[in-house]
């Protein structure tokens, strides 16, 4: 089955600066790469998303990226802000398997005023 | 839209008593849906995929007579533990899919917190 694996587990940054977290996963047959936002006692919510035909995809200060070949994929945050302090989750997936996702163990991110 | 309820959002029960989950899609018809265990501090784990109408598939390692799965309706999916223990203790969450949307997109509900004494 499906590995999914993420690091760092903790990452501590000063407010203003970047965030880079990173997943690799075991299943070239993966095509979606969904990464989620948990706060605690809070249900995961999809920030960003990629699919497997496409290397790279921005949302305002959100970005993710993508290396089929080498199969890992990146979370960038930039210009970070105290309210993106949280739990962040990679997972991978095939659409054949109607959303079945595998999920890396999390990065909690600690953004520093 | 999108939105999947879960009930109740915590629940504190005595060890050897049965607890049951609903997961409902309040806006939308949910092929599939997903029932996930979190303990504290870790990630997401998946339990069981439980397709309307048909008996649920369960992830290796999980009791399929501890963790009974009903998925009823198009909207409505129940988690039951049976003779719940205090290492059943988690964060239950549950998720729903539908092929009439992004195919890939998992929508997830607010959880429920279980406690076993």
């Amino acid at each position: 089955g499906e590995n999914v694996e993420q690091h760092p587990s903790t990452l501590s940054v000063q407010e203003g600066d970047s965030a880079v977290i990173k997943c690799t996963y075991s299943d070239s047959a993966s095509n979606y790469f969904p990464w989620y936002k948990q706060e605690l006692g809070k249900r995961p919510q999809l920030i960003i998303d990629i699919r497997s035909n496409v290397g790279e995809k921005k949302d305002q200060r959100i970005a993710v990226t993508l290396n089929k070949t080498a199969k890992h994929f990146s979370l960038h945050i930039t210009e970070t802000q105290p309210e993106d302090s949280a739990v962040y989750f990679c997972a991978a997936s095939r659409w054949t398997n109607a959303g079945k996702s595998t999920f890396g163990d999390g990065t909690t991110l600690t953004v520093k005023p | 839209g999108a939105v999947v309820s879960q009930h109740p959002s915590w629940v504190i029960c005595k060890s050897g008593t049965s607890v049951k989950i609903e997961c409902r899609s309040l806006d939308f018809q949910a092929t599939t849906m997903f029932w996930y265990r979190q303990f504290p501090k870790q990630s997401l784990m998946l339990m069981a995929t439980s397709n309307e109408g048909s008996k649920a598939t369960y992830e290796q390692g999980v009791e399929k007579d501890k963790f009974l799965i009903n998925h009823a309706s198009l909207t409505l999916s129940t988690l039951t533990v049976t003779s719940a223990h205090p290492e059943d203790s988690s964060f239950y969450i549950c998720s729903a899919v539908t092929s009439g949307m992004r195919y890939d997109e998992q929508f997830f509900g607010p959880g429920t917190r279980l406690t076993v004494l």
